[in-house]
């Protein structure tokens, strides 16, 4: 597609549900990352994919978060038994990784999470 | 990977050059600096990437020093449209995650 996109953009959810946040990148970019954003505050590294395997797992708060990505395409973010915390926006960005050592990351408009 | 050191904020005036001096002492060889501007509500956009020396393009100015631990972004002539977070980040290459840290937020006041 033409940018990354990201569904829902608007997710609200009862604490204890599980929640899939999903993220489709720029066709033929090999590396994809999700970032979370609370309220006011900076980007915090999640994870991310090269291909379909997840060299760098090491943001994910607990394990009640996991991701995965599938025909080097489309990845979903799942969290288990949100808490309150879980509450930002998440946001998917995608590069064409490789050997291109400049990257440039193109990010999606996220996913707006509020656990009631 | 690199860490980068940037202000908190900065406030500006319309039509005045803005400077963001960001730090990165541990910089490696093949690391690249790279700059992302974040308005409210959305994700970061790249705004211009470097090596050495000076990048300029239609929107902003990259000056890096010969020892490359410190990068200079250069706004000119800013507008009410350049409040936004902007992000200093180092090191983009293979299998090495993009790390942005907390970034300055930029108010420009009429």
């Amino acid at each position: 597609g033409a940018g990354v996109s990201q569904s829902p953009s608007n997710k609200v959810t009862e604490k204890g549900k599980d929640v899939e946040l999903r993220c489709d990148p720029i066709s033929g970019h090999t590396a994809l990352y999700w970032y979370r954003q609370r309220l006011g505050q900076g980007l915090e590294f999640l994870i991310y994919f090269q291909g379909n395997s997840a060299p760098d797992k090491s943001g994910l708060p607990s394990d009640r978060f996991s991701a995965e990505r599938t025909g080097e395409s489309v990845s979903t973010l799942t969290i288990q038994r949100t808490q309150q915390e879980d509450s930002a926006v998440y946001l998917c960005a995608s590069s064409l990784g490789g050997q291109v050592l400049n990257t440039e990351a193109f990010f999606g408009q996220g996913t707006r999470l509020t656990v009631v | 990977l690199a860490k980068t050191t940037q202000p908190i904020s900065m406030d500006s005036y319309e039509g005045q050059e803005v400077n963001i001096t960001c730090s990165h002492n541990n910089i490696a060889t093949n690391d690249y600096i790279t700059w992302y501007q974040q308005f409210p509500s959305q994700g970061p956009r790249f705004i211009i990437q470097g090596y050495k020396t000076k990048v300029t393009n239609e929107v902003a100015s990259l000056f890096i020093p010969a020892d490359r631990k410190s990068s200079t972004l250069s706004l000119p002539r800013v507008s009410l449209s350049d409040t936004a977070v902007y992000y200093c980040l180092v090191g983009v290459r293979l299998r090495r995650a993009l790390t942005f840290g907390s970034g300055t937020r930029l108010q420009v006041q009429p």
